[in-house]
């Protein structure tokens, strides 16, 4: 079946440093990406997509590239800050269905 | 600009007791899902809706019962609750998406359920 692996957390940074978030994928076809992110004491929110091989998402600083030859879809930001502490989920989803979830990496970022 | 609501927002129980969740979407959406998501597990699919008047088991769905009559309400209702079933409960709601479009979930805020 389907999954999504992400790297084990926690993740703990200090601000303004590198993050990237491992995120690959098993599935059959062709199906979209995306990264979630939970703020603490709120639901999820799309953080960005992408929903072919080689589309690039990005939002608030994140990127994330659809790699269909290393079935990946890591997340990167070049300067992490306070406000980006929150856990991420990468997820994939096949025509608005069908969605499958990473168990999540919480990240915390210190000043 | 509410999107998906989520009621009530905390709730205690005794075992035993019974209880119905009630999800609302204002975007039209075909699909509609309840997740729990507990410490250490990542987000469990209860139940979902593909359409009004249809609901499919997920991964955990025992326990739960659902109900879609009207397209923009998804119901959770726990008979007869259980210290197991203290959690955060997540309702999302989707599009059906052509290919070449993402499709993304919608998420409410969730609701807390503690049962003693």
């Amino acid at each position: 079946g389907n999954s999504v692996t992400q790297m084990e957390g926690p993740v703990t940074l200090s601000e303004e440093a590198f993050l990237t978030i491992n995120c690959t994928y098993t599935a059959t076809g062709y199906p979209s990406l995306f990264w979630y992110v939970q703020y603490p004491g709120e639901g999820l929110q799309l953080l960005l997509k992408a929903t072919k091989a080689d589309d690039k998402g990005s939002n608030k600083g994140f990127e994330a590239t659809y790699r269909k030859e290393t079935t990946s879809f890591h997340l990167e930001k070049g300067s992490v800050q306070v406000s980006d502490s929150a856990v991420y989920f990468c997820a994939l989803g096949y025509y608005g269905q069908n969605f499958v979830f990473g168990p999540g990496t919480r990240l915390s970022v210190l000043p | 600009n509410a999107g998906v609501t989520q009621t009530p927002k905390f709730r205690v129980l005794k075992t035993g007791q019974s209880m119905t969740l009630l999800c609302a979407q204002d975007m039209n959406h075909e699909y509609m899902y309840w997740y729990r998501q507990d410490p250490g597990m990542g987000l469990r699919l209860i139940h979902y809706s593909v359409g009004e008047g249809t609901t499919a088991k997920g991964e955990v769905p025992d326990g739960y019962n659902v109900s879609r009559l009207k397209k923009q309400n998804f119901l959770l209702g726990l008979e007869s609750a259980a210290p197991s079933q203290t959690s955060v409960y997540f309702c999302a709601s989707s599009s059906f998406a052509e290919r070449g479009m993402t499709g993304e979930l919608f998420f409410g805020e969730g609701s807390r359920l503690t049962v003693l």
